[in-house]
């Protein structure tokens, strides 16, 4: 049985340009979130997607956009990247039967801006 | 909005130690808080969740508590091995939703 996977595992892009990472759920799992990393601090929660729909955010700006497929993979997109994007991205998947908890994580996509 | 903060930021023992690792919280009205692992460039492994309505999990040499009034949790890891050395996160679940974490402790336990 899969786990969370991610791809790319890792990424390099330049500032101002835009980048998709992916994200497949745990099998059985309905409920998609996505957590921002920069090294040496804890994950950040940036948003949440289930039945195709945003259903919270965190704090970050319009440049972060996500999307969940009928098939409940999710993917994430940051617009006009800035050097401060650098990090590793999490997903994590739930059932929303379980109220979201526990989120198993996958091992994320490490993303740097030149 | 909860705030999540970990004593000590770095923690280095030698091998067979019993050591505490400390997490606060702001906000006590929380579903439930989690304990994480994070290995280098890796993703979390979840350690163990305590729901609101307990006191603490165990896991082989793990041991979470949670004292909701005070805003605190701890993590007790029995025994120390040089395997153990990771960073451990701990995360609180006010909404259902999103994870709050703290920044986390860095241990690494000495052969």
């Amino acid at each position: 049985d899969a786990g969370v996977t991610q791809s790319p595992t890792h990424l390099i892009k330049t500032r101002g340009q835009q980048v998709t990472l992916r994200c497949s759920p745990k099998s059985g799992h309905d409920t998609v979130s996505w957590y921002q990393q920069a090294l040496g601090q804890g994950p950040q929660f940036i948003f949440q997607y289930y039945e195709e729909e945003e259903r919270q955010r965190g704090n970050f700006p319009d440049r972060f956009s996500g999307h969940q497929f009928p098939n409940y993979s999710s993917e994430l997109n940051v617009n006009a990247l800035l050097l401060g994007d650098s990090a590793l991205y999490l997903c994590a998947s739930s059932r929303q039967d379980t109220g979201n908890q526990p989120q198993h994580f996958g091992d994320g996509t490490r993303l740097s801006i030149l | 909005k909860q705030e999540v903060t970990q004593i000590p930021a770095a923690l280095s023992v030698p091998e067979g130690e019993n050591l505490v690792l400390n997490c606060s919280f702001t906000d006590s009205a929380i579903y439930n808080l989690q304990w994480f692992r994070q290995d280098p460039g890796k993703g979390l492994t979840s350690l163990l969740l305590i729901q609101s309505s307990q006191r603490e999990q165990t896991s082989g040499r793990l041991n979470a508590s949670l004292d909701k009034s005070s805003g605190r949790s701890t993590l007790y890891i029995a025994a120390s091995q040089p395997g153990d050395s990771a960073t451990y996160l701990c995360a609180a679940n006010n909404a259902g939703n999103m994870l709050t974490f703290g920044g986390g402790t860095r241990l690494m336990v000495k052969p």
